[in-house]
């Protein structure tokens, strides 16, 4: 199964972009990456997935490299309400093998900074 | 859409009491997941369903968990007897595609607090 590495923390000024770096060097050719975030005390949030090209919404953009062996989550003018442990999950299958469960590893906690 | 709905928010129980954690998914959505969260073990699935169907309870710990989907806007995760480990924040989830789909998305629910004594 595919694993990823993050940083466990990272800090950002307030209005500055924070680019969150993810490590999947061995995802398979039909994985996709997703990234949620769980501000304390709430539910993760879905923010973006993909699989080879770059992706950009209304929260945030997902550099995917050529090779797809990392990525980076951009948010381009970080708030204080951006504060959150930010997940970057590779879909694997579950146990059995019937279903594709999203496996929550340590994230990163990103600190935006006054 | 008023997004995933879950009940109660709050539960504080005694060791051997029976539990019953409640979820509502987002209307038309047909997969449903149950996660527990603990600071050790992080965010661990526990049952996925599929039209109402149990897809893989590979991750429910023990017996003393079960999960119903009666009908497609309600689902329950019930814990008898309850033990003071089970004290954890439980997720509800649910998404639009099947579980096996690669673009499926996740929308998860407030969570359940729940303390053993």
């Amino acid at each position: 199964d595919a694993k990823t590495t993050q940083p466990p923390s990272m800090d950002c000024a307030e209005g500055r972009a924070a680019n969150l770096p993810c490590n999947h060097s061995t995802i398979s050719g039909n994985e996709y990456v997703y990234w949620y975030r769980q501000i304390h005390s709430q539910g993760p949030q879905y923010i973006i997935h993909g699989l080879k090209n770059n992706e950009t919404n209304e929260m945030a953009s997902l550099i995917i490299t050529e090779d797809r062996k990392s990525s980076t989550l951009i948010l381009p003018h970080a708030t204080l309400r951006d504060t959150a442990v930010y997940y970057c999950i590779v879909r694997v299958p579950t146990a059995s093998g019937s279903a594709r469960q999203l496996t929550f590893g340590s994230g990163t906690q990103l600190t935006v900074l006054p | 859409d008023a997004g995933v709905i879950q009940s109660p928010r709050h539960e504080v129980t005694e060791m051997g009491q029976e539990v019953t954690l409640r979820c509502k998914p987002i209307s038309g959505h047909n997969s449903l997941f149950w996660y527990r969260q603990t600071m050790m073990r992080g965010l661990e699935l526990l049952i996925y369903f599929n039209n109402n169907v149990p897809i893989d309870d590979s991750g429910m710990p023990e017996d003393r968990f079960s999960a119903k989907m009666p009908n497609a806007s309600f689902s329950t995760l019930k814990i008898q007897p309850s033990e003071p480990r089970d004290s954890a924040v439980y997720f509800c989830a649910s998404s639009l595609g099947i579980g096996g789909s690669l673009q499926e998305t996740q929308y998860f629910g407030p969570g359940t607090r729940l303390l053993v004594l």
